[in-house]
């Protein structure tokens, strides 16, 4: 499975935009790019996934490189609920395995 | 919302104990799963079903023993297990398919503690 890398961890402030990057070099044309987040407590949930083209939803935006080597997941307007570890997974069409890392656990300042 | 809910929420047994612990999902789904979460490691994927067939097992001791009934419910069955076991359990739900690039749906786990 190609590998994704995150930073350990990230901090913003209320209200303000946060971008969480991945790396992914290794990535192949078949890899989706799929982010999940994990509140305390809580199983994983999905936020957000997509191939080669930018793509936006509620709770998200994710922006991928013209090469797809990386990838942002862009939070427009942070709030305290949004404090999570956010993961950043590879998944060809069709496959079941999740594979997860230990992710970015973001912090949001009030 | 939670579509995939699991019980017990937390469970404390000793090691020559037998306990079950459930997932029912309510999402209509085709694929159910186990997940493994141990403090300070990245979650790992146990058993996967299809269609109540299982398609996948990660290499899972013998002392966990899944058992998917129907589409809708998935129990792993603990006996004999180890302190290392503790962790949490959480269970997903999916609508799989070759073509499908639907997502897990988690519920919130079983928090296990082994004596």
């Amino acid at each position: 499975d190609a590998k994704t890398t995150q930073p350990n961890s990230m901090e913003s402030n209320e209200e303000e935009p946060v971008h969480l990057p991945c790396n992914h070099s290794t990535i192949s044309g078949t890899d989706y790019i799929h982010w999940y987040r994990q509140l305390p407590s809580q199983g994983p949930e999905y936020v957000i996934h997509g191939l080669t083209s930018n793509v936006n939803n509620r709770m998200a935006s994710l922006a991928i490189a013209e090469d797809r080597k990386s990838s942002t997941l862009i939070l427009h307007r942070a709030t305290l609920r949004d404090a999570a570890v956010y993961y950043c997974i590879l998944l060809i069409q069709g496959a079941q395995k999740l594979v997860f890392g230990q992710g970015t656990r973001l912090t949001i300042n009030p | 919302e939670t579509g995939v809910t699991q019980t017990p929420r937390h469970l404390v047994m000793g090691m020559t104990n037998k306990k079950s612990l459930k997932c029912e999902q309510h999402l209509g789904h085709n694929a159910m799963y186990w997940y493994k979460q141990s403090a300070k490691k990245p979650l790992e994927l146990m058993f996967v079903y299809n269609f109540k067939e299982q398609t996948e097992n990660n290499s899972v001791p013998s002392r966990f023993s899944p058992e998917c009934p129907n589409s809708s419910h998935l129990f792993l069955h603990l006996h004999t297990l180890q302190p290392e076991d503790s962790a949490l359990y959480l269970c997903a739900s999916s609508q799989a398919g070759k073509h499908s690039n639907q997502p897990q749906h988690f519920g919130d786990g079983t928090r296990l503690s082994i004596l």
